[in-house]
């Protein structure tokens, strides 16, 4: 596989408050940029996504930014809530290949 | 949506028996369908590519023999583990891109947990 196993960081947000996860990339090559969530015993549910001609794109209550000079993706979670607690994993692909390579995956827990 | 189902959701099995693991797409039709692997706190490991019709292409390390792929109409694959054992227990899920509905997005399947004794 192309993924590397690691133990998951966590972020602790507090309820309510905005939640940004950080993914850095490994391919200059890569094109198209995927944000899944898995939860507990789940596979992974697509949540957002974008393309490299883009820089930011928003959808219910999340947004994507894609810095491509420093190879960085962000996915911000406003105003967190509890059924957001999971894995979040990022995503990347280049057009030239057929498969995504996952991130190593940050685990959002939510403080009452 | 695009929806992925997959079955069984948990299997325990044996060491030494075959399992089968069974992968749909349920409303569109899956020009390609993936095959992972993920260990307890780790990320998705990639095992196989599957296209329609043709043979599967394995990601270096994982043994064609023993995780057989059969990808045989575009909204059906399946996953044998042959001969399992223990060190083969693991989360198992099927993911699937297709066109027009799931607008080439990658979909995932709920997962298999799979225990062998």
């Amino acid at each position: 596989g192309e993924s590397v196993g690691l133990h998951l960081p966590t972020l602790s947000v507090q309820e309510g408050d905005n939640s940004i996860i950080n993914c850095a990339y490994s391919n200059s090559a890569s094109d198209y940029f995927i944000w899944y969530k898995q939860e507990s015993g789940k596979g992974p549910q697509f949540i957002i996504d974008i393309r490299s001609n883009m820089d930011k794109r928003q959808g219910q209550r999340v947004t994507v930014l894609l810095n491509k000079t420093v190879k960085h993706l962000s996915l911000q979670i406003a105003a967190t809530q509890p059924g957001d607690s999971a894995v979040y994993f990022c995503a990347e692909k280049s057009s030239s290949a057929s498969k995504i390579i996952f991130g190593s995956g940050t685990r959002l827990s939510i403080r009452p | 949506g695009a929806v992925v189902s997959q079955h069984p959701s948990w299997v325990i099995c044996k060491s030494g028996t075959s399992v089968k693991i069974e992968c749909r797409s349920l409303d569109f039709q899956a020009t390609t369908m993936f095959w992972y692997r993920q260990f307890p706190k780790q990320s998705l490991m990639l095992m196989a590519t599957s296209n329609e019709g043709s043979k599967a292409t394995y990601e270096q390390g994982v043994e064609k023999d023993k995780f057989l792929i059969n990808h045989a109409s575009l909204t059906l694959s399946t996953l044998t583990v042959t001969s399992a054992h223990p060190e083969d227990s693991s989360f198992y899920i099927c993911s699937a891109r297709g066109g027009w509905l799931a607008k080439n997005i990658q979909y995932f399947g709920a997962g298999t947990r799979l225990s062998v004794l």
